[in-house]
């Protein structure tokens, strides 16, 4: 079964705005990450937060994490055209790991 | 110029053929893995090898083997046991085991006629 679900599926939104995409899951983890695919290519890392951290910055990337909730949220600040593109969480526990669905996003110039 | 290389990038192959998807890294890692991802879906976890000569599967490995006789290969034969091979592959690799940060290739598109 699938450990991390992203939310919303899709995402559209004008330059300059923000986006926020979710990422919820069932079980206890070491650690979340987040990742980027662009359409047609290999996924790059963008960021790793462990499971005592509870929020982290990197660029104009924000993500959080409760434990309590078992959710995680990645914040994009002024959104450019370049980040459209498809958003996964990776999640492990104990020896498993999976990654979500993915959100959608798409920055519209 | 460090990496994680896939070949090729497009395969078409006919049904009842096996097929063997390379990958290769130089980044000195212990971990590689095999992904597949159908159009608008997520990544589904095939094998992953954390040593030479030992690998687990994944979600759904029926259908697929590897081997990991070299630190820096990895590959992947889609036999004819797979009963819907056509997606895309991706292969990655990380420092030690997937709490690293995995470093993807580029993906092969395996299409069966």
């Amino acid at each position: 079964s699938q450990q991390g679900e992203e939310d919303p599926q899709a995402l559209s939104i004008q330059e300059g705005e923000n986006a926020t995409m979710n990422c919820s899951y069932k079980t206890s983890i070491n650690n979340l990450q987040w990742y980027r695919q662009n359409s047609g290519r290999g996924l790059v890392h963008l960021i790793l937060i462990r499971s005592n951290e509870r929020e982290k910055h990197s660029g104009r990337l924000r993500v959080t994490l409760d434990t309590s909730k078992k959710s995680s949220s990645l914040l994009i600040t002024a959104s450019r055209a370049a980040d459209t593109a498809s958003y996964f969480c990776a999640t492990d526990f104990g020896n498993q790991f999976y990654f979500g669905t993915g959100t959608s996003l798409t920055v519209i110039p | 110029d460090g990496g994680i290389t896939q070949s090729p990038k497009y395969l078409f192959r006919k049904e009842g053929q096996n097929v063997t998807l390379s990958c290769e890294q130089n980044l000195n890692h212990d971990a590689m893995y095999w992904y597949r991802q159908d159009p608008g879906q997520g990544l589904r976890l095939i094998y992953y090898s954390q040593i030479v000569n030992d690998f687990q599967k994944g979600d759904i490995a029926e259908g697929y083997s590897v081997s990991r006789e070299k630190k820096e290969s990895f590959p992947l034969t889609v036999t004819s046991a797979q009963k819907n091979p056509t997606a895309f592959y991706l292969c990655a690799s990380s420092q030690s085991g997937p709490w690293d940060e995995q470093f993807f290739g580029p993906g092969t598109r395996l299409t069966v006629l």
